[in-house]
């Protein structure tokens, strides 16, 4: 029972462009939404959170938006650098609830 | 240090054999979790402590994994007689306080133990 999908595995982009990574989820009771980046030997670093009353979130270089509607979100970085190159994880916590549910993560490159 | 610190970094156990994994979190915070994280996938949640209480361990597989905080600041993940389907990263996060329907949802994890078993 997947909870949280991240359907793209891996995602190229050129430095200084825009990197999108999406996340697709099904449990309606989800009522935060996390970002979380990870590079090899590291543990997960949070990056970027919204709440699901918001449909957006901004901070410097990240911003994330949520569509509840479609219970899609996704994590926009413009411009994107070679040092954003990691695993991206996109994680949720259901209400009322402690755990965060985890996707299987994108693999990010940017190439300069 | 500031963050969450995990030993060993790395174990190699031959399966039946016992391991003990710790986590040290963030001082001051009041939420500790574990998670396991397969190659490829993401970290799944196994337990979860509020201070010295085990609040949820639904997410443990077995009854041969067991988690305890005994005194609400450092934790410890045992696994008896360890099978090669327990080879995973396992994952120790922190956080300040988690409140339901308000902040403190954020949680900061530690560099994980990697666990073979052969």
């Amino acid at each position: 029972d997947q909870q949280v999908k991240q359907n793209s595995p891996s995602l190229s982009v050129q430095e200084g462009r825009i990197s999108i990574l999406n996340c697709d989820y099904t449990n309606s009771m989800f009522d935060y939404f996390l970002w979380y980046k990870k590079y090899p030997a590291e543990g997960p670093t949070f990056l970027i959170s919204i709440s699901s009353i918001k449909d957006k979130n901004e901070d410097g270089r990240f911003t994330v938006f949520l569509n509840k509607s479609a219970k899609h979100l996704s994590l926009h970085i413009v411009p994107s650098q070679p040092g954003d190159s990691a695993v991206y994880f996109c994680a949720a916590r259901k209400e009322y609830g402690n755990k965060l549910v985890f996707g299987a993560g994108t693999i990010l490159r940017v190439k300069s | 240090g500031a963050g969450v610190s995990q030993s060993p970094r790395y174990k190699v156990a031959k399966r039946g054999q016992d391991v003990a994994l710790r986590c040290d979190p963030i001082s001051g915070h009041v939420s500790l979790f574990w998670y396991q994280q397969a190659l490829g996938q993401g970290p799944e949640f196994l337990t979860y402590f509020q201070n010295e209480a085990q609040l949820d361990k639904s997410g443990l597989p077995s009854d041969r994994f067991f988690a305890e905080r005994p005194e609400g600041s450092v934790s410890t993940l045992k696994i008896q007689r360890t099978q090669q389907e327990d080879s995973a990263v396992y994952l120790c996060a922190s956080s300040l306080v988690v409140v339901p329907g308000q902040g403190g949802h954020e949680q900061y994890f530690g560099p994980g133990t990697r666990l073979t078993v052969t």
